[in-house]
Parts: structure tokens; sequence; C-alpha cells
């Protein structure tokens, strides 16, 4: 599975929309970028995943750009309960195991 | 209750020991994963199963045993649990075919 690189940490005003940036430039054409996000001491919590296209649910939206070498996850209006780690993660839908590789993430701040 | 549950969610133990971490999933999801993550780091897979009876090792499979009788059921055990066992660890599990893995909420282990 390809790796990732996103920025230890970044900050967030409460209310205003939170754009996370994840770096894949080694990706294959049949790797999916998956984001899940860690609340302090809780399990991993799944949030969105996509190939090529755009996605968006209920909790954010995926961008990908068109090379598919980066991607950037934005929560629309972040609350303090969105402060978390998140992890960018990216594999083949169907790889042996279908097991998750996690990286260092990025520990988000939404600040009053 | 439906989902995946740990158990203990505590556990305290003395060096020598063998302890086993319990994980019950109730959606009879194929794949089952058991994760460690030591304070201030990511997650680190150590073993993964793709069915009842099939396990395999993840990255950090020394020092643990794991059996999958029940597609339900996937133990954890410390033969012999010693100080660097000491983090928190996640079972997950997913139907497989790329979709979200699904965290239980963790058992925090202290190996003394």
């Amino acid at each position: 599975d390809a790796k990732t690189t996103q920025p230890p940490s970044m900050d967030c005003a409460e209310g205003r929309a939170a754009n996370l940036p994840c770096n894949h430039s080694t990706i294959s054409g049949n790797e999916y970028v998956y984001w899940y996000r860690q609340i302090h001491s809780q399990g991993p919590q799944y949030i969105i995943h996509g190939l090529k296209n755009n996605e968006t649910n209920e909790m954010a939206s995926l961008i990908i750009t068109e090379d598919r070498k980066s991607s950037t996850l934005i929560l629309p209006h972040a609350t303090l309960r969105d402060t978390a780690v998140y992890y960018c993660i990216v594999r083949v839908a169907h790889s042996a195991g279908n097991m998750l590789t996690f990286g260092g993430g990025t520990r988000l701040m939404v600040k009053p | 209750d439906a989902g995946i549950t740990q158990s203990p969610r505590y556990k305290i133990t003395e060096t020598g020991r063998q302890v086993t971490l319990m994980c019950h999933q109730t959606w009879s999801h194929s794949y089952m994963f058991w994760y460690r993550q030591d304070l201030g780091h990511g997650l680190r897979l150590i073993y993964y199963s793709a069915a009842a009876d099939i396990t395999d090792k993840g990255e950090v499979p020394d020092g643990y045993v794991v059996s999958r009788s029940k597609t339900e059921n996937f133990p954890l055990t410390l033969e012999s649990a010693t100080r660097s066992q000491t983090s928190v660890y996640f079972c997950a599990s997913t139907p497989g075919q790329g979709t979200e893995a699904f965290f239980g909420q963790g058992t925090r282990l202290t190996v003394v």
C-alpha cells in the first residue's frame, strides 16, 4: 500500500471549515484513499473514502486531485467535538487481509 | 447489543503472566484485526484474520498469539507479558471488499 504524508498538527476555528491535506504521490491506480479519525482514547472512526471522484457524506467531503497524488478532507463547519487525530490511508480495496496501515496522522485542534 | 466489544477495558498484569484480551463482533464480519497503540503513536497491526481458522501476522506479532475458532470472536493472548507490551489494544472488523472497518473501544493494558 502507498505511503502517505500528513502535517503533524493543525488548528481550526470553531464554525470554520477544516481542510486537512494528505500527500500520496506513489498511489497506484487501484488504491483507494480512506480517512479515519481518532478522538482521544477512543477507537478510530471511519469518515469517508474515494478512488478518483470527489466524495461527500454527512460527516465530510473528500477532494482528490486529478493526478490522485494528493487529497484534502474537508470538515465544512468544524466543532469542538471534531478535535481528533485524522488519518489518511491508501490501500487496495481488495487487498489481502483488507488491513489498514496507519501513519502518524494530523492532530486537529478546533478552538473556540 | 450489536457492534464490536472488547474486554476487559482495563487490565494490569505482572511481567511473565499470560493474559488474554477478548474481542467479539455481532455482524459476522469476515475480517478481524488486532492493533496496538503506544502512547503518542499511531496504530500498528499485530495480527489479522480473514475468516474462522485463518490468521496471519501483521507488523508486530512477536509475543502474541491469536485464534479464531468462531467468526465472531478473535482473542489475543500475550503468552508471557513484558513491560514493552504496555499499550492500548484495539480490535477491528470489516466485511471485506474494501468497506469501512469498525473499531472497538480499546483495552488499556499495563504490564508491571
